[in-house]
């Protein structure tokens, strides 16, 4: 059984530039959050997306977007890219908010 | 928003028993989740509460009391690879799961 798949695993951008990261949920799962965790802190909640709408946002700016597609699987855009904005980036999918299984994350770098 | 408190960092010997504190404040509380974290990957599930009392899984319980806002993750036995952050995460009605900053345990020989 396929858990949470999460593309790439690491990535470098300059300041200003726009990066998408990509997501699919477990099998079965229909709800995907996204979160930004930096270095020796906790996650940080972005959003999340159920039917393919942004169900919840948490205290990001707008540069932070997404998008769910009809197979569950999600992405999150992050335009004009900030060197602040270099975190581990994590997915996590769930059905019926029982439990929510994450993925390895993708390890962002901004210069 | 909402306050999670944990601590940073706590030290125990193999076989022992370690209990990492955790207590919150928010409204529409829905829940409280327990994660393992090891260095550079993904947090796995642990433990989930979401009455009062205490819950058992193996080596790890769980325990909440909604009332004291408080909750705390009791490792037993202690082996070497459960050297690893342990994140306290709470859930409110709409959906929003928060975590604290994480505690690191350090497991010695």
């Amino acid at each position: 059984d396929a858990g949470v798949t999460q593309s790439p695993t690491h990535l470098i951008k300059t300041r200003g530039q726009q990066v998408t990261l990509r997501c699919s949920p477990k099998s079965g799962h229909d709800t995907v959050s996204w979160y930004q965790q930096a270095l020796g802190q906790g996650p940080q909640f972005i959003f999340q997306y159920y039917e393919e709408e942004e169900r919840q946002r948490g205290n990001f700016p707008d540069r932070f977007s997404g998008h769910q597609f009809p197979n569950y699987s999600s992405e999150l855009n992050v335009n004009a890219l900030l060197l602040g904005d270099s975190a581990l980036y994590l997915c996590a999918s769930s059905l019926e908010e029982r439990s929510y299984t994450f993925g390895s994350g993708t390890r962002l770098t901004v210069v | 928003g909402q306050n999670i408190d944990q601590p940073t960092e706590m030290t125990a010997t193999e076989g022992a028993i370690v209990q990492i504190n955790c207590t919150y404040q928010t409204s529409g509380f829905n829940g409280l989740f327990w994660y393992q974290q090891h260095a550079g990957e993904a947090p796995t599930f642990l433990s989930y509460n979401v009455l009062d009392g205490l819950e058992e899984k193996g080596r790890f319980s769980s325990f909440l009391s909604r009332s004291k806002g408080y909750s705390y993750l009791l490792l037993k036995e202690l082996q070497m690879k459960d050297s690893a952050s342990y994140l306290c995460a709470v859930r409110r009605d709409d959906y929003k799961l928060s975590f604290g900053a994480g505690t690191t345990v350090t497991v010695r020989a």
